[in-house]
């Protein structure tokens, strides 16, 4: 069973662009959520995504969005890209609901690096 | 607000040595997750533990649910070079978001 698969695995970007990150989750997995983790402030919250309908937000600015596909895959993007949006972003798969599917499994996450 | 604590932050300690990380928290989670993450990488889920005092073992790591579900530790036996990593825990409620620690940062000299 093929594993969560996120691309691209390395990123360098500009200051005022913007990009977009892919994520596959495990096949019949249907939450994907998404994580910025950075030294200083570890994992943070994103966005959740489920039967492509963002189900949980996290303190983000709008600059961040979303949005998950049929098939589950789930794009995000980060638009007018700031140094400080410097970080790994991870995604997480899950089934989602009830007491055991809370379980996440990530991908390798994409390195972005803005300059 | 930081729901789960994880303590200690950073632990370094010598290849052989016994170690317990602790995650603690006010509020009460329908499950709890550890996971290891190695630099560069997604964390890599280690254990799922749901009742209330369950005792999970994976090889030399011991996990432990607290009886009213608001804590959890997790012990290392003769810790060894490759156990080195990042351990974060993370608490579940049922289709809410995951609560993330901020994670213990554990090197092991050989």
């Amino acid at each position: 069973k093929a594993g969560v698969t996120q691309t691209p695995r390395y990123l360098i970007k500009t200051r005022g662009q913007q990009v977009t990150l892919s994520c596959s989750p495990i096949s019949g997995h249907r939450s994907v959520s998404w994580y910025q983790q950075t030294p200083g402030q570890g994992l943070q919250f994103l966005f959740e995504y489920f039967s492509e309908t963002q189900r949980n937000k996290g303190n983000f600015p709008g600059r961040f969005s979303g949005r998950q596909f049929s098939n589950s895959r789930s794009e995000m993007n980060v638009s007018t890209l700031e140094l400080g949006d410097s970080a790994l972003y991870l995604c997480a798969s899950s089934l989602s609901g009830g007491r055991m599917n809370t379980e996440a499994f990530f991908g390798q996450g994409t390195r972005l690096t803005v300059v | 607000t930081q729901l789960l604590e994880q303590s200690p932050q950073f632990l370094s300690i010598q290849e052989g040595e016994n170690l317990t990380v602790y995650c603690n928290s006010s509020s009460v989670f329908s499950s709890l997750q550890w996971y290891r993450q190695e630099p560069g990488e997604g964390p890599v889920l280690l254990v799922t533990v749901v009742t209330g005092g369950e005792v999970k073992k994976l090889k030399r790591l011991t996990f432990q649910f607290g009886d009213a579900r608001k804590d959890s530790s997790l012990h290392i036996t003769a810790a060894q070079p490759g156990d080195t990593g990042l351990y974060l825990c993370a608490g579940g409620r049922g289709a809410q978001k995951l609560v993330f620690g901020q994670g213990t940062r554990l090197t092991i000299n050989p």
